[in-house]
């Protein structure tokens, strides 16, 4: 499979701050979702955005997609220190029902 | 509550033996999914199921074999044939096809001594 790529692969903030990750992929997709995992625990989804799609927020999640440069950005606004987990990007690739997903980037909040 | 339920949490294996992982789900989830990660590597599909008696290999299912007898269960063993099995290995379910997103099971971290 075509596995995405976050950058960075880690980021350390101070609580308050904005946090931005992004990913690249390598096919053309249907959608790209965003997940969260706190250490040791299983992945939560946090939010989707179809390849139509240019932009999207949920709360303090704000996504884009760049189909042309095949690239996703998610930011947290008003990071907490709750907030400190990994998040990865994983992408439907078009004509496939597996999700590929990226190496993700570890987030550290610092209250 | 719905969701995806994986046991044990821990387990230790001896080389050269097999050793099978729960998932269940009440999701009434057609797809269901085995992932194994790895420090630094993300996320790699082992096998996936999208419906029941029928399962395809992922990108690394030498090792390693499933069945999908229920619609709600989808049994992953790790056999003496994985080299390298320690490893945390986490279930997941959709629905097909996967248009949302995934629902993870909390994973079991397997342990050979």
């Amino acid at each position: 499979s075509q596995q995405g790529e976050e950058d960075p692969q880690a980021l350390s903030i101070q609580e308050g701050e904005n946090a931005t990750m992004n990913c690249s992929y390598k096919t053309s997709i249907n959608n790209l979702q965003w997940y969260r995992q706190n250490s040791g625990r299983g992945l939560v989804h946090l939010i989707l955005i179809r390849s139509n799609e240019r932009e999207k927020h949920s709360g303090r999640l704000r996504v884009t997609l760049d189909t042309s440069k095949k690239s996703s950005s998610l930011l947290i606004t008003a990071s907490r220190a709750a907030d400190t987990a990994s998040y990865f990007c994983a992408n439907l690739p078009a004509g496939s029902y597996q999700l590929t997903f990226g190496k993700g980037t570890k987030l550290s909040v610092i209250p | 509550d719905g969701g995806i339920t994986q046991s044990p949490k821990y387990l230790f294996r001896k080389e050269g033996q097999n050793v099978t992982l729960s998932c269940e789900q009440n999701l009434n989830h057609d797809a269901m999914y085995w992932y194994r990660q790895d420090p630094g590597q993300g996320l790699r599909l082992i096998y996936y199921s999208q419906i029941v008696n029928d399962f395809q290999k992922g990108d690394i299912a030498e090792g390693y074999s499933v069945s999908r007898e229920k619609k709600e269960s989808f049994p992953l063993t790790v056999t003496s044939a994985q080299k390298n099995p320690t490893a945390f290995y986490l279930c997941a379910s959709s629905i097909e096809p996967p248009k949302g997103g995934y629902t993870f099971g909390s994973g079991t971290r397997l342990t050979v001594v």
